[in-house]
């Protein structure tokens, strides 16, 4: 089955400090998809990275970035010299590529991240 | 613009009192589906849409109906809301693999 574990329900940091959200998930397809998503104060869900599970290179984008690792089935993201705006609740989702799933996202709880000035 | 609109975004109501959240896009894509958020279990998929007159459940269907008539609405129905439904709800499309989500539509059942 299916599932994502974001073990850090909340984490506080200090305006320029980096910081890293874990995520860990399981699955027993070859073929599959993580992602990540924000959510601002404001509610609405905003796409931040789609990775296909045959691609285990790093992408940086900005202050963005994320660490794919197979051997431990991990996709973290991390920020850096992080932002009051970056204050949002993040969430890692994985997603099977076999339509008999539905095309389902399965979602982790979320980590809220709160960024001090 | 492409998009995913939902209303109404705000509610509150009472048990047992129908109630339908639209869902509706603009991507002519065929996948749409459900997705209720709660705190501490992130987003849980209610039903989903394959295309028009296909509609299968997904994770937590009890309590919903859907229904898939055209391409591109897919409206949210709550028979007999309880207070167990209040949430923030998602509708999504999907295209080129990517999910596309409304703003959410927090419901409040008293």
């Amino acid at each position: 089955a299916q599932k994502v574990t974001q073990a850090q329900t909340e984490i506080s940091v200090v305006e320029k400090e980096d910081v890293t959200l874990d995520c860990v998930y399981e699955t027993r397809d070859t073929t599959y998809y993580l992602f990540w998503y924000k959510q601002p104060p404001s509610g609405e869900l905003v796409f931040l990275i789609r990775r296909n599970s045959f691609d285990e290179q790093n992408e940086i984008s900005g202050r963005y970035s994320w660490n794919f690792q197979k051997s431990t089935s991990s996709f973290n993201f991390t920020i850096t010299a992080s932002q009051v705006v970056d204050s949002a609740v993040y969430f890692c989702a994985l997603s099977e590529a076999g339509r008999e799933y539905g095309n389902k996202l399965v979602f982790g709880a979320g980590t809220i991240l709160r960024v001090k000035s | 613009e492409a998009q995913v609109t939902q209303n109404p975004r705000y509610l509150i109501t009472v048990t047992g009192k129908k109630l339908t959240v639209t869902c509706s896009q603009n991507m002519n894509h065929e996948y749409m589906s459900w997705y209720r958020q709660d705190p501490g279990l992130g987003l849980r998929q209610i039903y989903y849409s394959m295309n028009v007159e296909v509609t299968d459940k997904g994770d937590v269907p009890e309590g919903y109906k859907v229904s898939r008539k055209e391409k591109r609405n897919f409206p949210l129905i709550l028979e007999s809301p309880s207070p167990n439904q209040t949430s923030l709800y998602f509708c999504a499309s999907k295209g080129d693999g990517e999910l596309f989500f409304g703003e959410g539509s927090r419901l409040t059942v008293l």
